[in-house]
């Protein structure tokens, strides 16, 4: 079964642009949640959607969003863009987004804002 | 607020035994995951307490005090190829997620 996929990798953009990454995840998987990483931050929660739903929503502005396709396929949009949104995104699926599930990582993709 | 506390960075040797500690204050408790990640890399499932305890699975075994709000992950026989962060996360009462700030465990031969 394939992982859980995330595109672009590396992305590189400058303040004030916004940028769209995509997520697919494992097939079958209904659940995706999105994540940002930085250092010493650990990961934090952007939003979880389920079948085309957002359920769930982390303490970010209004600037990130997302949505979900009805093939489970996920997108995060950021749009203004600041110098402190650079991180890693992850996607993170599980077939239905209980608590007890464990979530499979993508690889995540980097984002520079210069 | 909600809280996960986890050294930021351990050193162990080869073969050896490091146990990694992680506190939680979060309104209220549903689980506790471990995740391993190693650099550049995506984070990884090692384990899940949601009742108090000792879960072992090989190498690794995770504990939970509920009562403490505390939990330890336990790496024995360790491998160079264990160099990585270790990421504790709380479900909190909102079936939420909240994660630690993840410890970097340093391998050395």
């Amino acid at each position: 079964k394939a992982g859980v996929t995330q595109t672009p990798r590396y992305l590189i953009k400058t303040r004030g642009q916004q940028v769209t990454l995509s997520c697919s995840p494992i097939s079958g998987h209904r659940s995706v949640s999105w994540y940002q990483q930085t250092p010493g931050q650990g990961l934090q929660f952007l939003f979880e959607y389920f079948s085309e739903t957002q359920r769930n929503k982390g303490n970010f502005p209004g600037r990130f969003s997302g949505r979900q396709f009805s093939n489970s396929r996920s997108e995060m949009n950021v749009s203004t863009l600041e110098l402190g949104d650079s991180a890693l995104y992850l996607c993170a699926s599980s077939l239905i987004g209980t608590h007890q599930e464990t979530q499979y990582f993508g690889p995540g993709t980097r984002l520079l804002v210069l | 607020g909600q809280n996960i506390d986890q050294p930021t960075e351990m050193t162990a040797t080869e073969g050896a035994i490091v146990q990694i500690n992680c506190t939680y204050q979060t309104s209220g408790f549903n689980g506790l995951f471990w995740y391993q990640q190693h650099a550049g890399e995506a984070p990884t499932f090692l384990s899940y307490n949601v009742l108090d305890g000792l879960e072992e699975k090989g190498r690794f075994s995770s504990f939970l005090s509920r009562s403490k709000g505390y939990s330890y992950l336990h790496l024995k026989e360790l491998q160079m190829k264990d160099s990585a962060s270790y990421l504790c996360a709380v479900t909190d009462s909102n079936y939420q997620l909240i994660w630690g700030a993840g410890t970097k465990l340093i391998i050395k031969p």
